[in-house]
């Protein structure tokens, strides 16, 4: 079946330093990919989102770029700040003509940008 | 704000009850979905309905069902409780069963002791 593979956590980052969560998936077909952020306490708020091969999502500084061949979905951002400590996780949508776009999520991965 | 609501905030309550959670879905978002999330187990689909009739199912129990109702709330209702389904659970909509994006409320903690 449809799965994603996150890099494992937590990450620690310092303020502006470069941020790089990696994200693979496996799927028999095509799948919208997405990040979603979920803050302490909060639930969870989509990100960003591609929907084909080499499209780019972007929000906030965040970007990820949809990549056919190594069916990955990394997540970055240049210069972090401390407010964007939260848990990220990368998910998938894949839905075959006539089915439902349930999505599956991969494991999460907990960032803290320290001062 | 997403615009979903889900009540109660925190629930807590001993093995072998039953629960209801419910949801409220963003104003014309027609469709409904139900995801566990726990420490063992991650964040894991488990049923969707689309204007009041059931779209799919994940891993949901048997113990556990849901539906949808006329004015498009939903209701997630957990029976005979184990310490296992403590967890939290999100309900998230979308416009339509065509439409990928979905936007979460705030999820329903439950703890069962």
């Amino acid at each position: 079946g449809d799965s994603v593979t996150q890099m494992e956590g937590p990450v620690t980052l310092s303020e502006e330093a470069f941020l790089t969560i990696n994200c693979t998936y496996t799927a028999t077909g095509y799948p919208s990919l997405f990040w979603y952020v979920q803050y302490p306490g909060e639930g969870l708020q989509l990100l960003l989102k591609a929907t084909k091969a080499d499209d780019k999502g972007s929000n906030k500084g965040f970007e990820a770029t949809y990549r056919k061949e190594t069916t990955s979905f990394h997540l970055e951002k240049g210069s972090v700040q401390v407010s964007d400590s939260a848990v990220y996780f990368c998910a998938l949508s894949y839905h075959p003509r006539g089915s439902a776009r349930q999505l599956t999520f991969g494991s999460g991965t907990q960032l803290t940008v320290l001062p | 704000d997403s615009g979903v609501t889900q009540t109660p905030k925190h629930l807590i309550t001993a093995t072998g009850q039953r629960v209801t959670l419910r949801c409220s879905p963003r104003s014309g978002d027609l469709s409904v979905y139900w995801y566990q999330q726990s420490l063992d187990q991650g964040l894991q689909f488990l049923i969707q309905y689309y204007n009041g009739e059931e779209r799919a199912k994940g891993n949901i129990l048997e113990r556990f069902s849901a539906q949808q109702f006329p004015d498009l709330h939903s209701e997630l209702n957990l029976s005979s409780l184990e310490l296992g389904d403590s967890a939290l659970y999100f309900c998230a909509s979308s416009p339509s069963t065509s439409t990928d994006t979905q936007y979460f409320g705030p999820g329903t903690r439950l703890t069962v002791l």
